[in-house]
């Protein structure tokens, strides 16, 4: 799976947007961007994938630039229980038999009162 | 919504001892994984279990790591004889499939070996 580069932490002021980048810059074809998020200790939470489509769901906006090198994941109206650490992850989809996730380290995201 | 139950909370076991961390995975799901992840490192995979069998395991996963599914609701891992670095938390996940699908996490176990 190719690796990801995300900034180790961010800041956030509450009730503004919530910019996550991430690098994916050696992705290949057939790789998904999927984004989860670890709230403190808890089991990480699913919060959006796409392959090279902008998608958009109850949670998050996901940006993947043309050349699918980069993305951005884009919280809306940041609120103080969106403080988590924010993984970037891609992987391949090619019908195996299975669905590992391979983390890295994540963006410390503190959103601020 | 459905999730994923993980039982016990917190397990305090003596090094040496077999330790059993048990999962109640989304009823309708096929795919079942175990992760760790030791305190301040990151959420490492472990095992990914369909069909009632082992179709992927890591480095981390060895003899001394068993899963099974003995019922049809429950996803065990097995640690048979623990030592000081098994302490960590441990995550059970699972998913409907493999391709463009989301997975579940559980609230974790955390084990911690003394």
């Amino acid at each position: 799976d190719a690796k990801t580069t995300q900034p180790p932490s961010m800041d956030c002021a509450e009730g503004r947007a919530a910019n996550l980048p991430c690098n994916h810059s050696t992705i290949s074809g057939n790789e998904y961007v999927y984004w989860y998020r670890q709230i403190h200790s808890q089991g990480p939470q699913y919060i959006i994938h796409g392959l090279k489509n902008n998608e958009t769901n109850e949670m998050a906006s996901l940006i993947i630039t043309e050349d699918r090198k980069s993305s951005t994941l884009i919280l809306p109206h940041a609120t103080l229980r969106d403080t988590a650490v924010y993984y970037c992850i891609v992987r391949v989809e090619d019908g195996g038999a299975t669905n590992k996730l391979i983390f890295g380290t994540g963006t410390l995201l503190a959103v601020q009162p | 919504e459905p999730e994923v139950t993980q039982t016990p909370s917190h397990q305090v076991t003596q090094m040496g001892q077999e330790v059993i961390l048990r999962c109640v995975p989304i009823s309708n799901h096929l795919y079942f994984y175990w992760y760790r992840q030791i305190l301040g490192q990151k959420v490492e995979f472990l095992v990914s279990f369909y069909n009632n069998e082992i179709s992927e395991k890591s480095e981390i996963f060895d003899d001394q790591f068993s899963v099974e599914r003995p019922d049809g609701s429950n996803f065990t891992l097995k640690i048979r004889s623990t030592k000081l670095e098994d302490s960590a938390m441990y995550f059970c996940a699972s998913s409907e499939g493999t391709l463009k699908t989301e997975a579940f996490f559980g609230q974790g176990t955390r084990l911690t070996v003394v």
